[in-house]
Parts: C-alpha cells; sequence; structure tokens
C-alpha cells in the first residue's frame, strides 16, 4: 500500500508553461518534505512544509501543505529545462511508529523541452 | 553546511567480490540511513542507524552489511551481490530519528553499483 500517492508519473512540457504536482494521502503527516533529483545523484532537500495550510515559495516553485496536513502540492512557474528532474514527495505520518523512517511518493518525472 | 559525501562514486564489482561503501557527515547527526535505487523510483529504505545502533533493517539479504563506527561514520560491506543489486545506492542523515517525529533527511550524491 502506497501512503502518499503522487501524480502525475511523468510530466513532458515545453519551457514557459506552468505545471503542478500532487502529493495526498489519506494519513496525516507531521511534516512533508519535497525533494529533486537529477540522474545519478542523491535527492536534494527542497523544501518541508510543517504547519496546515503553509505555502513557502522558492523563486519559480510553491509548495503548499493542505489544511489537514494529509496533501501537498508543488507549483512551478515559467518551468525551465534546468528543472528537469524526478521530484518526491515524502514525509513521516503522524500517528504511526516509523522510527524515522521516510515514506516515499513515487515521484514525478519531469521534463522541460527547451 | 548540510553535507553528506559517499564514497566510491562508482563500483563495479563480480558476484565474488567483497566490497564497502562508505558514508559521512559533519552535520552532527545522529540518525544515518542507506536506501537502494533503482532508476526512475525513489528510494527503498535498506537501514536505520539511530545514536549508532541499528535500529531498522528492512529484511535485507545478508550480503549487505551495514556497520557504524562512530556517529559520522556509516559503511556497508558488500559480499557475493547478484546483478539484480546493481542499483544507486544512497545514504543520508537526518538529526534524530525520534519514534514519532519526522525528521529532514539529508542525502548523499550516491554510489552507482554495478554487479556483473
Amino acid at each position: 500500500t502506497q501512503l502518499l500517492e503522487q501524480s502525475p508519473q511523468f510530466l513532458s512540457i515545453q519551457e514557459g508553461e506552468n505545471l503542478t504536482v500532487y502529493c495526498n494521502s489519506s494519513s496525516v503527516f507531521s511534516s512533508l518534505q519535497w525533494y529533486r533529483q537529477e540522474p545519478g545523484e542523491g535527492p536534494v532537500l527542497l523544501v518541508t512544509v510543517v504547519t496546515g495550510g503553509e505555502v513557502k515559495k522558492l523563486k519559480r516553485l510553491t509548495f503548499q501543505f493542505g489544511d489537514a496536513r494529509k496533501d501537498s502540492s508543488l507549483h512551478i512557474t515559467a518551468a525551465q529545462p534546468g528543472d528537469t528532474g524526478l521530484y518526491l514527495c515524502a514525509g513521516g505520518p503522524r500517528f504511526v511508529l516509523h522510527l524515522g523512517r521516510l515514506y516515499f511518493g513515487r515521484g514525478t518525472q519531469l521534463t522541460v523541452w527547451p | 553546511d548540510t553535507e553528506v559525501t559517499q564514497t566510491p562514486k562508482h563500483l563495479v564489482m563480480g558476484m565474488t567480490n567483497k566490497k564497502s561503501l562508505k558514508c559521512e557527515q559533519h552535520m552532527g547527526h545522529r540518525a544515518m540511513y542507506w536506501y537502494k535505487q533503482k532508476a526512475k523510483k525513489p528510494p527503498e529504505l535498506m537501514f536505520v542507524y539511530s545514536y549508532e545502533k541499528l535500529s531498522i533493517n528492512e529484511s535485507v539479504p545478508s550480503r549487505f552489511s551495514p556497520e557504524c563506527p562512530n556517529s559520522s561514520l556509516l559503511n556497508l560491506h558488500l559480499h557475493a551481490l547478484q546483478p539484480e543489486d546493481s542499483a544507486l545506492y544512497l545514504c543520508a542523515s537526518s538529526q534524530d530519528s525520534d519514534k514519532g517525529v519526522s525528521y529532514e533527511q539529508y542525502f548523499g550524491p550516491g554510489t552507482r553499483l554495478t554487479v556483473t
């Protein structure tokens, strides 16, 4: 059973377009992290959202945490080829004895064409 | 500084070889992790060390043997691997790994392992 459902799985767009990636769960999370990973490299932490309803911006990237802390979204404005990569959401559910284990979504493979 | 380092960057080994992967962090983190990742898939947790003690083993085959010599170092000893073990092996660290708290994990660049 996948605790975090991430969609879409693949996204191929032209430079300059906007896009949104979704991360949904039926469980409450104490926080959610978003990572970006390039081929052959480790995931790089982009942001952590902690408070329900929270919105964080990182240049052209906007991250939102749902009011109930069960879902999150990543919106990219005016995508650029440098945004290409695998985007992963991950977190620890609030009422689970996870011992630090991070639960990952399946990832969104984003390709931005020039 | 949120750097986790891993060596080697690439490793090719035969099925009868013994090799080790190394990971180091100097952030004062007390939890360290090994993950295995196949192409275009999310990382799969293998082991968690908390305060230098093994706290999670995700039913990993015994041909993978983790070791935590001190709070900054994490090793993964490899022996008699199979071709299907070829993957990107990632190390990560976090401030802690408390029972119900989710801490940010910082990943190293990974070791690309090929088993021939």
